[in-house]
């Protein structure tokens, strides 16, 4: 199993532009999640899902959109850039169900760079 | 809302000896996990130990233990022999276990730990 997978590592934008981060998991996991990271402030939850065709905000939502298509991928959406969006981004993913399946396993994150 | 509070923003510890990361958190559910992972400079996240609140007995995982204190809503992590690789970030983070918060992460603001030879 290669796990959480996430392209880029690495981006630069400048404001205004849109891209797309790419998370992909081969575990079967119906959750999938969006975090971002950002110095002194821990990760924060931007967007989640609990399966394909489902998903709903986190703690920081704006400016960022998901869709969840297929059980493996849940790419996040920056529609509109901004250098308030500059942080590193993890995606993650988990089992539902009953402990111990509530383990989240994150991928290797994507730094972002807004100019 | 949860919240979850590191206070020591950095910590060092020499080789081979023991340190305590502590954790608080704030929360009206009853049913939750708490979880220790750590980042080294990777950037990976890496699940440490986890622990379910239900449980008194505390979790244990090689040289990582916590002390679960359900009443005082405190979740410390002991790394006992302390090696170089153990130098990294670690964040505390909370999990409800079901309601419109499942599946939802809250972290603290994260330690970094450094181990000196």
């Amino acid at each position: 199993n290669a796990g959480v997978t996430q392209t880029p590592k690495f981006q630069v934008l400048k404001t205004g532009q849109s891209m797309t981060l790419q998370c992909a998991q081969d575990m079967n996991h119906e959750y999938m999640s969006w975090y971002r990271q950002d110095p002194g402030m821990g990760l924060r939850l931007i967007h989640y899902s609990v399966g394909a065709g489902i998903t709903d905000q986190g703690e920081v939502p704006n400016g960022y959109n998901v869709s969840r298509s297929t059980t493996e991928d849940f790419p996040l959406r920056l529609l509109s850039a901004a250098p308030s969006q500059t942080s590193v981004y993890f995606c993650a993913s988990k089992k539902t169900g009953y402990f111990p399946r509530e383990t989240q396993y994150f991928g290797p994150g994507t730094r972002l760079l807004v100019l | 809302a949860q919240t979850v509070t590191q206070s020591q923003p950095e910590m060092s510890v020499q080789e081979a000896e023991t340190v305590t990361l502590s954790c608080t958190y704030d929360t009206s559910e009853s049913n939750y996990y708490l979880f220790w992972y750590k980042q080294p400079p990777s950037r990976q996240m890496i699940l440490v130990i986890r622990q379910e609140a239900y449980k008194q007995q505390n979790a244990t995982e090689n040289r990582f233990s916590v002390n679960f204190q359900k009443a005082a809503k405190s979740f410390s992590l002991k790394i006992s022999d302390s090696q170089l690789g153990d130098t990294a970030m670690y964040f505390c983070a909370f999990m409800n276990a079901g309601g419109t918060s499942y599946g939802k992460l809250t972290f603290g603001q994260g330690t970094i730990l450094t181990v000196h030879p």
